[in-house]
């Protein structure tokens, strides 16, 4: 089946820095990825819309500049949280598409200290 | 904002029973999914059911889908321990990419 794998799957970071998150579909072409944020016991809100090749589309209130997507292949698609805050600390999830329903990773828990 | 409601919000049973999860959704809809999610992990798909389908089984799983409600129901029977995890619906609402908007999910605990 469809395998969607997540790089890092956990990362501690201090305020301030930049962290990068790997998304890669390893056995099919995604020309669609997409990324999600979750707090603890709470659901999933789609963060933004990664398309390979051209911008990202992002969801009301997510800041673009704090969220750098890049869709540079069709396998791999990176979310890079910027100047990273402690209240940025959350689980980071990302999906994509492959002909059929969606496929996730297993997720990236941030800790911002 | 996430237009799924999804009751219990959490669900507590003992082996052997049924669980069932309820979700409500609010604007038109191409097709319902289920989804299941162990703590701190992704997400794993369980079943799709379209607009124009009122029932699906899959194994232990029976979906309803109701669109005149706007509701839908996810049924697990003789439940195990290993079912003990967080369910979410999700809506489709046809967009050409599959944008999803996710309901609050349940939180299901299966006792030995």
């Amino acid at each position: 089946g469809a395998v969607v794998s997540q790089h890092p799957s956990w990362v501690i970071c201090k305020s301030g820095t930049s962290v990068k998150i790997e998304c890669r579909s390893l056995d099919f072409q995604a020309t669609t990825m997409f990324w999600y944020r979750q707090f603890p016991k709470q659901s999933l809100m789609l963060m933004a819309t990664s398309n390979e090749g051209s911008k990202a589309t992002y969801e009301q209130g997510v800041e673009k500049d704090k969220f750098l997507i890049n869709h540079a292949s069709l396998t791999l698609s990176t979310l890079t949280v910027t100047s990273a805050h402690p209240e940025d600390s959350s689980f980071y999830i990302c999906s994509a598409r492959a002909g059929g329903p969606l496929h996730f990773g297993n997720g990236t828990r941030l800790t911002v200290t | 904002s996430q237009q799924g409601e999804e009751d219990p919000q959490a669900l507590s049973i003992q082996e052997g029973e049924n669980a069932t999860m309820n979700c409500s959704y609010k604007t038109s809809i191409n097709n319902l999914q289920w989804y299941r999610q162990n703590s701190g992990r992704g997400l794993v798909h369980l079943i799709l059911i379209r607009s124009n389908e009122r029932e699906k089984h899959s194994g232990r799983l029976r979906v309803t889908l109701d669109t005149s409600k706007k509701s839908s129901s996810l049924l697990i029977t003789a439940s195990r321990a290993a079912d003990t995890a967080s369910y979410f619906c999700a809506t489709d609402a046809g967009t050409s990419y599959g944008k999803l908007t996710f309901g609050q999910g349940t939180i299901l605990t299966v006792h030995p």
